[in-house]
């Protein structure tokens, strides 16, 4: 079964400095990936997908992420952090309609 | 589109009572999936239906877990004989699959957290 990793479980950044999330997958073929945010006590709010093409997505809230097969690697990316970033950050994969989660990193914003 | 609902937001019970939880998918969604979320990890993955079918049920946790979509709209998740350690946030999520595509996208509710006292 496939599997994901993020490495990181807490990243913090200074508001308007660039973010970078680390994603890794294991998997035979490419699956459908994904990034999610949860702020606290809520549901998970899509924020990109990948399910083919351009190996480099544009999501919501100036988000983006490049997948890079040779190294089974999804990393979300935004070049100036908000305050309102602060939030726990999901990365998923979805292989034969099997969706697996990573544990997540938790983004804290300095002001 | 008035998004993904769950009922009851928050649910107390003591070990040993059953709960029932309620799925509201996006209107013409087909497809319907549960998750369990403990603190510090991702969702992890029970069930789904595809309209009134549930296509997969074989990671739900233990025989004291079900879940039905009768008529292929709402949803309900039960777990009989709590546990302390079924303590957690239930997910549901909903998305419109094409089988031209093969793709969907899935669109998570608020959660219904659980504590079993």
């Amino acid at each position: 079964a496939q599997s994901v990793t993020q490495p990181d479980i807490h990243i913090t950044v200074s508001e308007g400095a660039s973010l970078e999330l680390r994603c890794n997958y294991s998997y035979g073929a490419t699956p459908y990936l994904f990034w999610y945010v949860q702020s606290p006590g809520q549901g998970l709010q899509l924020l990109l997908k990948y399910f083919s093409g351009d190996t480099l997505v544009q999501g919501i809230k100036g988000f983006e992420a490049e997948f890079k097969r040779s190294q089974s690697s999804f990393n979300l990316r935004k070049p100036s952090v908000h305050w309102s970033d602060a939030a726990e950050y999901f990365c998923a994969v979805d292989a034969n309609n099997d969706m697996r989660f990573g544990a997540g990193t938790r983004l804290t914003v300095k002001p | 589109d008035t998004g993904v609902s769950q009922n009851p937001r928050h649910k107390i019970t003591k070990r040993g009572q059953n709960v029932t939880f309620r799925c509201d998918p996006i209107s013409e969604h087909n497809r319907l999936y549960w998750y369990r979320q403990t603190l510090g990890q991702g969702p992890e993955f029970l069930t789904y239906f595809q309209n009134e079918a549930q296509l997969e049920k074989s990671r739900l946790l233990s025989d004291r877990f079900s879940a039905e979509r009768p008529k292929g709209s709402f949803s309900t998740l039960e777990i009989q004989r709590t546990e302390q350690g079924d303590s957690a946030m239930y997910l549901c999520a909903s998305s419109r699959w094409e089988r031209e595509s093969s793709t969907d996208t899935q669109y998570f509710g608020p959660g219904t957290r659980l504590t079993v006292l």
